[in-house]
């Protein structure tokens, strides 16, 4: 099992502000993931990353960006927040290891609402 | 056709009843299986992973897959009201990479 972490947990932000959403795990995990997902709907993913320097976007259009600087650190920044950016934000890993590749583990989530 | 198609429910039973919850997916080539639960305004949680067809067997849960179908089921034996939550059936498609596509969830509800 994995130790994913998420900060902030709950943000409300007024429109037009630059946010950063951290995502941080210790288990040295390759394999990392942003997902959206709005109450009572399915989750989506918006972006996901191989390991350091590499980022790809997911199945759902998002304005936000990714880095993957270090392996442990896996961070979303929206550039300018919207009203429509409301939502959870959910950050998983995957460890990879034989016989267990798919499985993802997912951190607490950051709720954020911009006014 | 959605990849990964859940009844949303809900599904109410009885404290002490089996809740059976069911899922399709549609790549045939799919390989991983996993049943995650999702409280609300939390994150999912992992319960079951399975791979091979067949019964999969772990405490109170049971998951059921069958490949030639594209199915794939979770029991939970006697249910509890503290497992009345979302359950979200994610399946990992044929891709050469390890992403999960997710159904849209199955709410269980058990009342005492």
């Amino acid at each position: 099992e994995a130790d994913i972490y998420q900060t902030p947990r709950y943000l409300v932000i007024g429109t037009g502000k630059k946010i950063t959403l951290e995502c941080s795990q210790t288990m040295g995990h390759d394999k990392m993931y942003w997902y959206q997902q709005d109450p009572g709907m399915e989750l989506h993913l918006i972006h996901y990353s191989y390991g350091v320097n590499s980022t790809e976007k997911g199945d759902l259009s998002s304005e936000s960006t990714v880095s993957r600087i270090r392996t442990e650190h896996f961070p979303l920044t929206l550039e300018s927040a919207r009203p429509s950016h409301t939502s959870q934000y959910l950050c998983a890993s995957n460890p990879g290891t034989s016989g267990n590749t798919d499985t993802q583990y997912f951190g607490p989530g950051t709720r954020l609402t911009v006014l | 056709q959605k990849e990964v198609e859940q009844n949303s429910g809900p599904l109410s039973v009885p404290e002490g009843a089996i809740a059976s919850l069911n899922c399709t997916y549609s790549d045939r080539g799919s390989q991983s299986f996993f049943w995650y639960r999702q409280y609300s305004g939390k994150s999912p949680e992992l319960i079951m992973s399975i791979y091979s067809n067949g019964d999969k067997e772990d405490g109170r849960f049971t998951a059921q897959l069958n490949k030639a179908s594209q199915y794939v089921s979770l029991l939970i034996r006697d249910s509890q009201p503290s497992d009345s939550a979302t359950y979200l059936c994610a399946v990992s498609p044929n891709t050469g990479f390890q992403k999960l596509v997710f159904g849209t969830g199955t709410r269980l509800l058990v009342s005492p």
